[in-house]
């Protein structure tokens, strides 16, 4: 079946604790990115990556880092979490990143993640 | 700036046509038009797209506006599991995906 595995769904650990949210889609994608969701501000993307090796910042990158070092996983590294980074977390994946290919966008199921 | 501007919520009966609104009218010629839907804290999930011309599948039709200004995204048939928020997205690239607060539609028995 195709789609994208986030690991894990709920994850509490406390400041300062370095972790990292695993993703892996197994479509062959080469589009990766990670959002995260938060009450009143919507899905707000964090990091995007067009293909292996290749990785940029979106909107709110701050706090995070990301890793491309083969197609199929997309790691989220939050190197010393704090409560602000408290949220809702989402990868997605898509066939190309390119503008001459419409591409639909396929999503995780989340990972809830509580910094105290 | 906020691409698109949806109504906050919108309620439809269980059987009836849910026709969700969006207005885009800064859209550019090579921008498309889509919609995801986010069922409870679930991931967004694609519904359909389009560039111009109206576009059906198995779940929804989208009709778009001859000036490309706006569209109405059609559940034809609604049932209580179509309960979600809808994002209507304008964008070029995948990259350039933006989500906005969406639509809240609530399908009543």
């Amino acid at each position: 079946e195709a789609q994208v595995t986030q690991n894990p769904r709920y994850l509490i650990t406390v400041t300062g604790k370095k972790l990292t949210v695993t993703c892996s889609q197994n479509m062959n994608h080469e589009y990766m990115s990670w959002y995260r969701q938060d009450p009143g501000l919507g899905l707000r993307q964090i990091y995007y990556s067009m293909n292996v090796e290749v990785t940029d910042k979106g909107d709110v990158p701050e706090g995070y880092k990301v890793s491309r070092k083969e197609k199929r996983n997309f790691p989220l590294i939050l190197e010393s979490p704090s409560p602000n980074q408290t949220s809702l977390y989402f990868c997605a994946s898509s066939p190309r990143g390119t503008w001459t290919i419409e591409t639909e966008a396929f999503f995780g199921q989340g990972t809830r993640l509580t910094v105290v | 700036d906020a691409k698109t501007t949806q109504p906050t919520s919108m309620d439809c009966a269980e059987g009836r046509a849910a026709n969700l609104p969006c207005n885009h009218s800064t859209i550019s010629g090579n921008e498309y038009v889509y919609w995801y839907r986010q069922i409870h804290s679930q991931g967004p999930q694609y519904i359909i797209h389009g560039l111009k011309n109206n576009e059906t599948n198995e779940m929804a039709s989208l009709i778009i506006t001859e000036d490309r200004k706006s569209s109405t995204l059609i559940l034809p048939h609604a049932t209580l599991r179509d309960t979600a928020v809808y994002y209507c997205i304008v964008r070029v690239e995948v990259r350039d995906m933006r989500f906005g607060a969406g639509t809240r539609l609530t399908v009543k028995p």
